[in-house]
C-alpha cells in the first residue's frame, strides 16, 4: 500500500512570495489533514478535510493561506504572501475516516522562509 | 488550556530497559481518543498506539502499552525493552468530535 505522498520535501522562498505544496493520501482515505510543525513543537492542525468538504479550518491564518481538495483526492495547501514565522515543517496526513484509529502521515515539506 | 501535557521535555533510558513517557489531557467530552507517534530525526510520523476512552483494558502493541487512567486523565506510554533505534521525538496526541491535537512531544534519548 502505497503512503502519503508530498512535495516537495524542501522548500525556501523569500518573504512576500507565494509557495504550494501537494499532497497525495493513501488510497481510499476519506479524511485528509494539514498541520504546521514549527521547531520544537507539537503539529498543529490548519484544515481537515472529509472528502471534498472543510471539517475544520479552526486554525487556518485565512488571510494568507489556502486549501483545496476539489476531487476529494489529492489536495494543495498555499501561502501567499509567506512571512518569516511560516517556517517549519507542513505535514499532510490520511485516514479512512474522521473516526480512524491511526492517521497516516506523509514525511512533510520543510519551507524555509528568508 | 492546553488540552495535551507533556511535561518531560526529554528523558534518557538505558538500552534494554524500560521507560514511561508521560501524557495528561484535558477535555469535558465523554467520547475521545488518545494516540502516540513517534517521530525520528527523518521527520516522519509514525503512529504507534491507540486508545478509546471506552475501553476497558490498556492498549498495547508490541513493545508498546499505554497506561490509561481515566480518573486522572494520563495516558501515559510505557516502551519495555528499549532499543537504540527508539531515540525520537514522541507526541501524545487527542482527537474528540473528529478534531486531533498534539502536545509538544518528549526527546527520548536511548543509551548504549
Amino acid at each position: 500500500e502505497a503512503g502519503v505522498a508530498q512535495s516537495p520535501r524542501y522548500k525556501i522562498i523569500e518573504k512576500r512570495q507565494s509557495v504550494a505544496f501537494w499532497c497525495n493520501p493513501i488510497s481510499g482515505h476519506a479524511t485528509l489533514y494539514w498541520y504546521q510543525q514549527i521547531l520544537g513543537q507539537g503539529p498543529k492542525l490548519l484544515i481537515q478535510f472529509q472528502n471534498n468538504g472543510v471539517v475544520d479550518d479552526s486554525q487556518l491564518p485565512k488571510d494568507r493561506f489556502s486549501a483545496e481538495r476539489l476531487k476529494g483526492v489529492d489536495s494543495t495547501l498555499k501561502i501567499q504572501p509567506a512571512k518569516l514565522e511560516d517556517s517549519a515543517v507542513y505535514l499532510c496526513a490520511s485516514s479512512h475516516n474522521a473516526r480512524g484509529t491511526e492517521a497516516f502521515f506523509g514525511q512533510g515539506t520543510r519551507l524555509t522562509v528568508v | 488550556a492546553q488540552k495535551i501535557t507533556q511535561t518531560q521535555p526529554g528523558m534518557f533510558v538505558q538500552e534494554k530497559e524500560a521507560v514511561t513517557l508521560d501524557c495528561t489531557y484535558d477535555t469535558s467530552d465523554q467520547s475521545y481518543g488518545l494516540f502516540w507517534y513517534k517521530q525520528p530525526s527523518s521527520g516522519e510520523m509514525i503512529f504507534l498506539i491507540y486508545q478509546g476512552s471506552y475501553d476497558e483494558q490498556n492498549a498495547t502493541e508490541g513493545r508498546y502499552s499505554l497506561n490509561f487512567q481515566k480518573a486522572r486523565k494520563s495516558a501515559n506510554l510505557v516502551i519495555s525493552a528499549s532499543q537504540l533505534g527508539d531515540s525520537a521525538m514522541y507526541f501524545c496526541a487527542m482527537r474528540e468530535r473528529g478534531k486531533s491535537t498534539f502536545g509538544d512531544g518528549t526527546t527520548l534519548t536511548v543509551k548504549p
